[in-house]
């Protein structure tokens, strides 16, 4: 069965605060998406990574393959950063069809 | 902005009806992905199209089709909607090669609600 769980579902934070989004998967994967959704449905690629780590501004993703876990952390929050935080699978056996998770809902509070 | 983009915007139909979405992939993307994502979840795959031929199909009956072009453009047909097909229908074009797939660009999706 394919599986992509997030942690936590929900969580606020306050402005300035360092936030960690998690997101585990069952079995081996190609490659993890990190997807950003604003309210109105737009998404948007954050990272797509398949090992080790990528940073992009306050953003950074990190993998480790062997534990099936990614994390999703943000520096130095913003209340524009609020939005639903997706991470997204693409499994060996599934090619390159990517499974997601549920969401984790941001909101930063100034 | 990612260069995908999907029309109508909103759409609203009755049960029994059938309705045709459409996607505009970024150029240069051989794959175009579909996406069904009900209110409160994470989207759920459709199917993929790799060079105009399905390449892949998530848990959704056969009601569900589609049809990708040379111009980059695509299609997911649903035909006898029901009212659980309501939702956001996200389409997500990327460059798939040998090696595997590129970063996937979203369109803005369409919000289909079903009466």
């Amino acid at each position: 069965k394919n599986e992509v769980e997030q942690s936590p579902q929900n969580l606020t934070a306050q402005e300035g605060e360092f936030i960690t989004i998690n997101c585990s998967y069952s079995v081996g994967i190609s490659a993890l998406h990190w997807l950003q959704q604003h309210p109105g449905g737009g998404i948007v690629s954050l990272f797509m990574l398949s090992s080790g780590k990528k940073k992009h501004g306050r953003l950074i993703a990190t993998i480790n393959i062997q534990e099936k876990h990614s994390s999703l952390h943000i520096t130095a929050s913003h209340p524009r950063d609020s939005a639903v935080y997706i991470c997204a699978a693409a499994f060996f056996y599934t090619g390159n069809q990517f499974y997601f998770g549920t969401g984790t809902s941001l909101t930063v509070i100034p | 902005e990612t260069g995908v983009t999907q029309s109508p915007t909103h759409l609203i139909k009755t049960r029994g009806q059938q309705v045709t979405l459409r996607c505009s992939s970024q150029s240069g993307h051989n794959t175009v992905s579909w996406y069904q994502q009900a209110l409160g979840q994470g989207p759920q795959f459709i199917f993929q199209y790799y060079r105009e031929e399905e390449n892949g199909r998530g848990n959704f009956p056969p009601r569900f089709s589609g049809l990708q072009f040379p111009n980059y453009s695509s299609e997911l047909n649903v035909n006898a909607l029901e009212l659980d097909d309501s939702a956001l229908y996200l389409c997500a074009s990327s460059f798939l090669t040998v090696v595997g797939t590129d970063t996937q660009y979203f369109g803005p999706g369409t919000r289909l609600t079903v009466l």
